[in-house]
């Protein structure tokens, strides 16, 4: 039982290339979400799901698309990497029965 | 939307003593306050929550107490201890499945 995990651990980017961050969980829940924790800035909604084929933009959505294809899966995208979006990339998992987020172990992307 | 203002942003104290970190909110729909804690290069765990029903929950040293009217919640930590070092985020939702609004966080030190 892995909880949530998330590929890749580290990545590094060149601006304006692209990239997809995988969050993937096994506790079958339905509510899905993707933040950025940048320093002094807690953490911000990327976009979020509350279901397969469903997603809804969060706090900080633009430059970033998603895609919930399986009820597991979470993507994130960024299509023009640009050095604004260097940042630690968390993933969260929840259930409608409870308010409880897990988090994954999350990515930290640097883009130059 | 909603808005979480956390202070201070940096606490020390001696161990054994108390920390109190206070959050206010600005959404009178808010209804379910997390406090995470996130240790350096680890993922963000739930510590304790309190929801809007209830003004005061304890679990061992650590305590959250919440005033609806004046939109505040705090938490404290009673005995700290040097493993109580890490940064401390509280949070603001209003559902399950919608999203949550973090502070920007309280770097804990306690000083052995």
């Amino acid at each position: 039982n892995a909880g949530v995990t998330q590929t890749p651990k580290f990545r590094v980017l060149k601006t304006g290339q692209s990239m997809t961050l995988l969050c993937a969980q096994d506790m079958n829940h339905e509510y899905m979400y993707w933040y950025r924790q940048d320093p002094g800035m807690g953490l911000r909604l990327i976009h979020y799901s509350v279901g397969e084929g469903t997603t809804a933009k969060g706090e900080v959505p633009d430059g970033y698309n998603v895609s919930r294809l399986k009820k597991q899966n979470f993507l994130l995208g960024l299509e023009s990497a640009a050095p604004s979006q260097t940042s630690v990339y968390f993933c969260a998992v929840d259930a409608p029965t409870s308010y409880e987020q897990y988090f994954g172990p999350g990515t930290r992307l640097t883009v130059t | 939307g909603e808005n979480v203002e956390q202070h201070p942003s940096t606490l020390s104290v001696q161990e054994g003593d108390s920390a109190v970190i206070k959050c206010t909110y600005s959404d009178s729909a808010s209804n379910y306050f997390p406090w995470y804690k996130q240790e350096l290069g680890k993922r963000p765990q739930l510590i304790i929550d309190i929801r809007s029903n209830v003004g005061e929950k304890k679990d061992q040293r650590i305590a959250v107490t919440l005033n609806k009217t004046a939109k505040h919640f705090s938490l404290h930590i009673t005995e700290t201890q040097p493993e109580d070092s890490a940064v401390y985020f509280c949070a603001a939702s209003m559902n399950t499945g919608n999203q949550f609004y973090f502070g920007t966080g309280t770097s804990l030190t306690v000083i052995p």
